[in-house]
């Protein structure tokens, strides 16, 4: 669940196709979850939850899903923009902690 | 703007010297949190605070120490820097201590030279 060194796994997909972004995290006793995406020299931007009495979640354009048997997250950007490029980390709570992923490194192709 | 507020927004300071970041929340909460992101690393969790009180700690070095203040802001102050210690520093809030949102400011880019 710790964030570990970056070798950021990337993602390029064409603007206006539908993006997917996995994480898996460490602790089954982890019961809230949150998607950041963080564009760069910049904070890291809330952008949707899941607590781990759901399943699945949705946004605008974004949803999340939540597999609690293989303790995996995923985000599902639809009709992706340009300006969704950047950096998306997901974030476990356990307890009091809340645990960051390394990342995906998503590029948009106009 | 996700209401968390963090000055500097850059800091260029020499080995050896000490620095402080502030931070305020977004209004009414009561949790701070300080995070260091650094090129190799990512987000490391360093210290969290909760109505002016040490909740949890990290991986934070001797050489740092934060507090959380009555109106609920907080400092982080780094002393004997090393050039190891450029990164951004992220401050986040959230509500109360456990399974609330947490948001970040915008952070605090400091470089050692």
């Amino acid at each position: 669940g710790e964030s570990v060194g970056l070798h950021l796994p990337t993602l390029s997909v064409q603007e206006g196709d539908n993006s997917i972004i996995n994480c898996a995290y460490s602790n089954s006793a982890s019961d809230y979850f949150i998607w950041y995406k963080q564009e760069s020299g910049k904070g890291p931007q809330f952008i949707i939850d899941i607590r781990s009495n759901m399943d699945k979640r949705q946004g605008q354009r974004v949803t999340v899903l939540l597999n609690k048997t293989v303790k995996h997250l995923s985000l599902q950007i639809a009709a992706t923009q340009p300006g969704d490029s950047a950096v998306y980390f997901c974030a476990e709570n356990t307890g009091n902690q809340f645990y960051f992923g390394t990342g995906t490194s998503l590029t948009v192709i106009p | 703007d996700s209401g968390v507020t963090q000055t500097p927004k850059h800091l260029i300071t020499a080995t050896g010297q000490r620095v402080t970041l502030r931070c305020s929340p977004r209004s009414g909460d009561l949790s701070v949190y300080w995070y260091q992101q650094s090129l190799d690393q990512g987000l490391q969790f360093l210290i969290q605070y909760y109505n002016g009180e040490e909740r949890a700690k990290g991986n934070i070095l001797e050489r740092f120490s934060a507090q959380q203040f009555p109106d609920l802001h907080s400092e982080l102050n780094l002393s004997s820097l090393e050039l190891g210690d450029s990164a951004l520093y992220f401050c986040a809030s959230s509500l109360t201590v456990a399974g609330n949102t947490i948001y970040f400011g915008e952070g605090s880019w400091l470089t050692v030279v």
